[in-house]
C-alpha cells in the first residue's frame, strides 16, 4: 500500500536559514509526489510536484524539493527561510484511483515550521 | 478568479443527526474531491468525482457517506446518523482535468456532540 513519512512534527530555524523539511514514501510502481502548505484558516494550496524528469524540482514561494529514489525520499527545501513560511507542510503520494485516471492523494501526517525572526 | 468555496465553515449536531456540507469547486473544473482531516493528521480521500458520476469512493468509511455532484458542478457530502468519531475538517478539492493540480477549499469543520 501507499504511504507517506514525514518523520518529524515540527521544524524550527532562524529567518534567513535554510530549511528542510523530510519526506519519505512507499508506493509500488512509479511515485507521483507533492508538496502542500496549509496556513490556518485556510484551504491546502500547491507548492510542488514531482512525476518524472529532474529529479531537482522547483515550485512556488522560492520552494525545492529533490526527488531521491534510491532513500525513497523528497524533501522539501528552501535556501533562505522566511517568518511567512511559518505552515503546516504535508507531502503527499498519489495513489492511482480505481478509473486509473484521476489523482487520489495519500498524504504525510504534517510537519509544523517555525520560522524564528 | 474564486476558488473552491464550501458551506458551511462551521457546522456543530448532535449525534445521531444528519448533516449535509457543499462544496463549489471552481468554475469549469471536472474533477471534485472530497478528503476528511482529522486533528494532527493529515487529509485522508473520501471519495472523487469525475463529472457527475462517482469515479472511486472507496475512501468512504461506511454507508452512513454519501456524496452526491447531480449536475457536475456542486457536491453534497451527507452524513446520516453522525457519530462523535465524524468530527473532522471536510476538504473538497477540484481540478480541470482529472490529473491537474488540486486547489482546495477552506473546508468545513464538523463536530458532532
Amino acid at each position: 500500500a501507499q504511504s507517506v513519512a514525514q518523520p518529524e512534527d515540527q521544524v524550527n530555524v532562524a529567518e534567513g536559514n535554510p530549511l528542510t523539511v523530510k519526506c519519505t514514501y512507499s508506493v509500488s510502481g512509479n511515485p507521483y509526489l507533492f508538496w502542500y502548505v496549509q496556513y490556518p484558516n485556510r484551504g491546502l494550496q500547491f507548492l510542488l510536484k514531482y512525476i518524472t524528469g529532474d529529479n531537482l524540482v522547483k515550485g512556488s514561494y522560492g520552494f525545492e524539493a529533490e526527488f531521491n529514489k534510491s532513500q525513497t525520499s523528497f524533501h522539501l527545501k528552501k535556501p533562505s527561510a522566511l517568518v511567512s513560511d511559518s505552515a503546516l507542510y504535508f507531502c503527499a503520494v498519489r495513489v492511482p484511483p480505481r478509473d486509473n485516471y484521476g489523482q487520489n492523494f495519500v498524504f504525510g501526517p504534517g510537519t509544523r515550521l517555525s520560522v524564528l525572526p | 478568479g474564486a476558488g473552491v468555496s464550501q458551506t458551511p465553515s462551521n457546522k456543530v449536531t448532535e449525534k445521531g443527526k444528519y448533516v449535509e456540507l457543499r462544496c463549489d469547486p471552481i468554475s469549469g473544473h471536472t474533477a471534485l474531491y472530497w478528503y476528511r482531516q482529522s486533528l494532527g493528521q493529515g487529509p485522508e480521500f473520501l471519495i472523487y468525482f469525475q463529472g457527475t458520476g462517482a469515479a472511486d469512493d472507496s475512501g468512504l468509511p461506511n454507508d452512513r457517506f454519501f456524496a452526491v455532484r447531480p449536475e457536475g458542478s456542486v457536491s453534497t457530502l451527507k452524513i446520516q446518523r453522525t457519530e462523535r468519531g465524524d468530527s473532522a475538517v471536510y476538504l473538497c478539492a477540484s481540478s480541470e482535468l482529472p490529473r491537474d493540480t488540486q486547489y482546495f477549499g477552506p473546508g468545513t469543520r464538523l463536530t458532532v456532540l
